[in-house]
């Protein structure tokens, strides 16, 4: 079945550093939305994307959904400690369900 | 008002008894669903209801029987725990049933199985 991958597992940065994850997909997807679940917590929707190479932001967070609709990152400039979490992508996978990607946990540190 | 909301929030438990886990939203909408998050943090989803039919049922166990008594409610049963079934359980919802539909999820219940 279709397969979301994200890269890194793990992330540890300097406050003010950026982190990116990557989300890539065995199969081409109709649209793609990210999720954070901070520690503790449950998973929140970010945004969706649904257009080839559509980049969206949000204050210091950036959404790129690749041009082969395949793959999509997340960019988040200048860390602060309340960007703690777990980011998921979530992209149809077989009968139409969100199907879940691996997740990037994010550490930040002072 | 919380938009879905899920009880207990922790469950532990005995290997062998049976539980279960209730949730409801307010948010009226039509498609409800349960998830399972392990140590790893991956996130799976179990079941799917849509204006209280099951629309997906993933390969889970028989040990887990979902039950949706109105399209506002989406209860799990687990028989005869297993010490693999630790986990966090969220349940959520969404307007439709589809990918493109944004999910609302409730706060998680951790079950723990001794």
């Amino acid at each position: 079945g279709q397969q979301v991958m994200q890269i890194p597992q793990y992330q540890h940065v300097q406050e003010g550093e950026d982190f990116t994850t990557y989300c890539n997909s065995s199969t081409t997807l109709s649209n793609i939305q990210w999720y954070k679940q901070r520690p503790g917590g449950h998973p929140v929707f970010l945004i969706q994307l649904v257009k080839s190479g559509e980049v969206k932001k949000q204050k210091r967070l950036t959404f790129q959904f690749g041009e082969a609709k395949k793959n999509s990152s997340l960019h988040i400039t200048a860390t602060q400690t309340t960007d703690v979490g777990t980011y998921f992508c979530a992209g149809p996978g077989t009968a139409s369900k969100l199907t879940f990607g691996t997740g990037t946990r994010l550490q930040v540190t002072l | 008002d919380t938009a879905v909301s899920q009880t207990p929030k922790y469950l532990v438990t005995q290997m062998g008894n049976d539980k279960s886990i209730k949730c409801e939203q307010n948010l009226g909408h039509d498609t409800m669903y349960w998830y399972k998050q392990d140590s790893k943090k991956f996130l799976k989803i179990m079941f799917s209801y849509n204006n209280k039919e099951l629309i997906i049922n993933e390969t889970v166990p028989n040990r887990f029987s979902p039950k949706s008594p109105d399209k506002a409610h989406l209860n799990l049963h687990i028989n005869s725990l297993e010490l693999g079934d630790s986990a966090v359980y969220f349940c959520a919802s969404s307007q439709g049933g589809t990918a493109r539909d944004t999910q609302y999820f409730g706060p998680g219940t951790r079950l723990t199985v001794l």
